[in-house]
């Protein structure tokens, strides 16, 4: 059974820091790794897809790379700002279905 | 596009009342998901439809829960009847193809007194 976890579960840091969050899979057998964002009381963003056959996919100040072999994937942000404050999830698709097994997230505060 | 539609957004009731929960998918997407999202147990996947065809409904808690998707425009989770425990966010998600991203509504708040 895929199971996701993301460190750390809550991170603080100032504004203009560069910071990456961590996501562990137990099953490399994936179809697809997802990045998403949720802001309070919203539903979920999409940030970065990466396919299996990918190691990286940039967007912005944002790059998240995959490492399918070790079970891991980061997320990258470079410059931190105030508006970057959310929780950040990210969700693996297994290889036989369309279903997202998502990680329990990373709260983000950047203060000011 | 407006997005995915979700309704209500906001939902309080009794135990015991039946609840529905609507979901209009963005036009042209062939796969939609149900979702549960509580402090407990994080982002829970509930059901998804292929095409209007229920492919996986492994997540449903229990016989409490249905869904249908009628047409490729719109789908329903209902709950009858509904406990306290049911309480959560629930989300709906459409994606079109298998490798596509999926695209969230901004998800009703149910809670059950």
């Amino acid at each position: 059974k895929q199971e996701v976890t993301q460190i750390p579960a809550a991170l603080s840091v100032p504004e203009g820091e560069n910071l990456v969050l961590n996501c562990s899979f137990t099953d490399s057998a994936i179809y697809n790794l997802q990045w998403f964002r949720q802001d309070p009381g919203k539903g979920l963003t999409s940030l970065l897809l990466i396919q299996s056959s990918q190691r990286e996919q940039t967007s912005g100040r944002l790059n998240a790379s995959l490492d399918k072999s070790s079970g891991r994937s980061t997320l990258y942000i470079a410059a931190s700002q105030p508006g970057d404050s959310a929780t950040y999830l990210c969700a693996v698709r297994g290889g036989a279905t369309n279903k997202l097994i998502f990680g329990t997230g990373t709260l983000l505060a950047v203060q000011p | 596009d407006a997005g995915v539609i979700q309704s209500p957004r906001h939902e309080v009731t009794e135990m015991g009342q039946e609840v529905t929960l609507r979901c209009k998918p963005i036009s042209g997407h062939n796969s939609l998901f149900w979702y549960r999202q509580t402090m407990m147990r994080g982002l829970e996947l509930l059901i998804y439809f292929n095409n209007n065809v229920p492919i996986d409904d492994s997540g449903m808690p229990e016989d409490r829960f249905s869904a249908k998707m009628p047409n490729a425009s719109f789908s329903t989770l209902k709950i009858q009847p509904s406990e306290p425990r049911d309480s959560a966010v629930y989300f709906c998600a459409t994606t079109f193809g298998a490798a596509d991203t999926q695209y969230f509504g901004p998800g009703t708040r149910l809670t059950v007194l």
